[in-house]
């Protein structure tokens, strides 16, 4: 089943705080995180596994609540190149990693 | 190291018809996994290829099939097209084993008038 991402979308002034989350109605073993700018395939950004292992490549915080199903990407002191859509996906299964992907939140970033 | 590429950038074909869609892996990783994006979505996933084998499938009706080479080069084929298969359609490469860290080529629009 699909994961649910708040907010749809979000309007920021560079520099602000935002906060994109990603909740499923099933047992998440691990949820993925990828930004997808207009025009472009999407691009990796982490990986949170259960148990608290983070792997990723940027410096973007992210939370993982095993017992509340959810995910939530922290984005600080936002800049411009901040901009595009952010896509959660959890794995179909737990060991197997299909990722069912979100529906998206699109974050644009204003100077 | 080369990226994912995929070929053709763009494509127009008519309903009824079939494609063939092309995807070289980036190099070392031997899984690919190939989405369907429409306007304004999230990919969705028509199936995942491990070592030359159909390891998975979303949703998504016979008429879509693939192969994935001894090289982990891929494809996607469609069958009978239909205007719904209109969107941009992306593939992944990734390494079992690595947490599944994909990586997307830059996709091929398909157009289906």
């Amino acid at each position: 089943q699909q994961p649910v991402q708040s907010p749809q979308a979000v309007i920021l002034r560079e520099g602000e705080d935002a906060v994109i989350n990603c909740s499923s109605s099933k047992a998440l073993y691990s949820v993925h995180w990828y930004r997808q700018k207009h025009g472009e395939a999407p691009v990796f950004l982490m990986i949170l596994l259960k148990g608290g292992e983070q792997k990723g490549h940027e410096k973007i915080s992210a939370s993982f609540n095993e017992k509340k199903q959810q995910s939530s990407l922290y984005l600080t002191a936002s800049q411009l190149s901040y901009s595009g859509t952010y896509f959660c996906g959890t794995p179909e299964m737990d060991s197997n990693y299909q990722l069912i992907w979100g529906a998206g939140t699109k974050l644009i970033i204003k100077p | 190291e080369t990226g994912v590429t995929q070929s053709p950038t763009h494509l127009i074909k008519t309903r009824g018809q079939q494609v063939t869609l092309r995807c070289s892996s980036q190099s070392g990783h031997n899984t690919v996994s190939w989405y369907q994006q429409a306007l304004g979505q999230g990919p969705q996933f028509i199936f995942q290829y491990y070592r030359e084998e159909e390891n998975g499938r979303g949703n998504f009706p016979p008429r879509f099939s693939g192969l994935q080479f001894p090289n982990y080069s891929s494809e996607l084929n469609v069958n009978a097209l239909e205007l719904d298969d209109s969107a941009l359609y992306l593939c992944a490469s990734s390494y079992a084993g690595s947490n599944w860290e994909q990586y997307f080529g830059p996709g091929t629009r398909l157009t289906v008038t």
